[in-house]
């Protein structure tokens, strides 16, 4: 069954440092693009960037450029999305996605990891 | 504001027809990227509901259906079933903004 497990929800102060990860399986990891997805509160679905597990080619939303850093690690089939310093405004629901390019769909979903930020 | 615009709500009442449309421009879905929709229920993980315009994933009922026209797509969704009721999101490409986009989203009420 191909499937993408998220880690666990996660509770931080402004300021602090963050490295949530998905894990996939049931699938050749290196040949597909992760995306990531931020549902703020109440808010609609955001796209925030996508890596190619294969090399690491990256690109992000604009909107994300410099704020988060995604990343990857083939040998253990993960993808890692990373924030250095913390903003309230980070709480939100991240969604990682499997997809076969950057214009595609994304047809499998991680769960999503909670992301509460609050001092 | 969202890039791709799709109205707020929709509702019907159980074997309806509904529709759900997403508008956007000569950068993304005029310009002739796929356009995909999937259905989001609060606390799970979105799902794939139709993909390149039309296409169903494997176990997605014929009752969901999708279209596209100019700069706008549609999703149907008729025989309406009380388990329907979610938010529709549709996504695709912009060229100008080099990445996917997705619409605001629409919740569907079963009445």
């Amino acid at each position: 069954e191909v499937q993408l497990v998220q880690s666990g929800a996660e509770v931080k102060k402004p300021g602090e440092s963050l490295k949530i990860s998905c894990k996939g399986s049931g699938y050749r990891f290196t040949t597909y693009w992760i995306g990531w997805v931020r549902q703020m509160p109440g808010k609609d679905l955001q796209w925030m960037g996508i890596i190619y597990p294969g090399d690491s080619d990256t690109r992000y939303s604009p909107s994300f450029q410099g704020q988060v850093t995604i990343s990857a690690d083939k040998s253990i089939s993960t993808a890692y999305l990373q924030w250095s310093s913390l903003k309230a405004s980070d709480t939100a629901i991240y969604y990682c996605a499997r997809s076969a390019g950057v214009y595609y769909y994304m047809d499998v979903w991680g769960k999503g990891t909670t992301v509460t930020v609050s001092s | 504001q969202s890039v791709l615009t799709q109205p707020p709500s929709v509702s019907g009442a159980p074997g309806q027809r509904v529709t759900i449309s997403c508008t956007g421009s000569s950068s993304n879905i005029g310009a002739g990227f796929d356009v995909h929709w999937y259905q989001h229920l609060p606390g799970t993980a979105p799902k794939l509901l139709i993909y390149g315009h039309s296409d169903r994933p494997s176990g997605v009922p014929d009752r969901f259906s999708g279209s596209k026209s100019g700069t706008s797509a549609s999703l149907a969704i008729t025989g309406l079933q009380a388990e329907d009721e979610a938010d529709y999101y549709c996504q695709s490409y912009d060229s100008s903004l080099t990445g996917v986009v997705f619409g605001g989203g629409t919740k569907l009420t079963v009445l």
